[in-house]
């Protein structure tokens, strides 16, 4: 059973870091490719970014450039991201999200594995 | 960025009616990598469809998803009390970098 486990709800002051992480187990981190997707209390789902195998480097999108780093720990098979200059406006819960193998062999980059969501709360 | 505008915002229907949403993308999505997710409260998203018309695993067969180029509807024959929920659209043709619709919430009427 493939399962992502994040990490604990987190309250953080405007202008600080967090970094929310995301264990995978039932595969290796290697075998995915981990996205991760935020969504703000009562809005829509917005994609952050993601690890591209076809260059073996992570993309952001462009929102978040130069504000988000995801990085992974193959030895314990652990994803994380972390996002700075925490703002009231990135309060959310943070998922991350990536396509099994099944679904990946198939070409296909659609999430059917999600993590359960990681809260964060910016807060003065 | 491909920008994809779902509609209704808000759809009304009863239990056993069929559901038809829209997904039009602001440009063509690439091998008709388009995917639809289930959410409800409190939850993490659920994949539905992928690569515009696949069911995934598990997932009955009263969703179906159809369409091409800038234009995909999830179909969801008859109601069940289950399926009340919100709906996105997702394109991931220019993978890996992928954009969500804004969503269209199904209440119960």
């Amino acid at each position: 059973q493939v399962q992502l486990v994040q990490s604990g709800a987190e309250v953080k002051k405007p202008g600080a870091s967090v970094k929310v992480s995301c264990k995978v187990s039932g595969y290796t981190l290697t075998e995915l490719s981990m996205h991760w997707v935020r969504q703000a209390p009562g809005k829509g789902l917005e994609w952050m970014g993601g690890f591209d195998p076809e260059d073996g480097e992570t993309i952001y999108a462009q929102k978040f450039q130069g504000r988000v780093t995801m990085t992974e720990d193959t030895s314990t098979d652990t994803a994380y991201m972390e996002l700075s200059s925490l703002r009231s406006e990135d309060t959310a819960v943070y998922y991350c999200a990536t396509a099994s193998i099944p679904i990946a062999a198939a070409g296909n980059d659609a999430f059917d594995i999600w993590g359960q969501g990681t809260m964060v709360t910016v807060s003065s | 960025e491909i920008v994809l505008t779902q509609s209704p915002g808000t759809l009304s229907l009863s239990p056993g009616e069929r559901a038809t949403l829209s997904c039009r993308a602001s440009q063509s999505v690439s091998s008709s990598y388009l995917a639809w997710y289930q959410q409800k409260p409190g939850q993490a998203p659920r994949l539905l469809i992928y690569g515009a018309s696949s069911r995934a695993t598990g997932i009955p067969d009263r969703f179906s998803g159809s369409g091409s180029g800038t234009d995909f509807t999830l179909t969801i024959s008859r109601l069940e009390p289950e399926d009340f929920a919100v709906y996105y659209c997702q394109q991931y043709g220019s993978s890996p970098r992928q954009t969500f619709g804004q969503g269209t919430k199904v209440e119960i009427k």
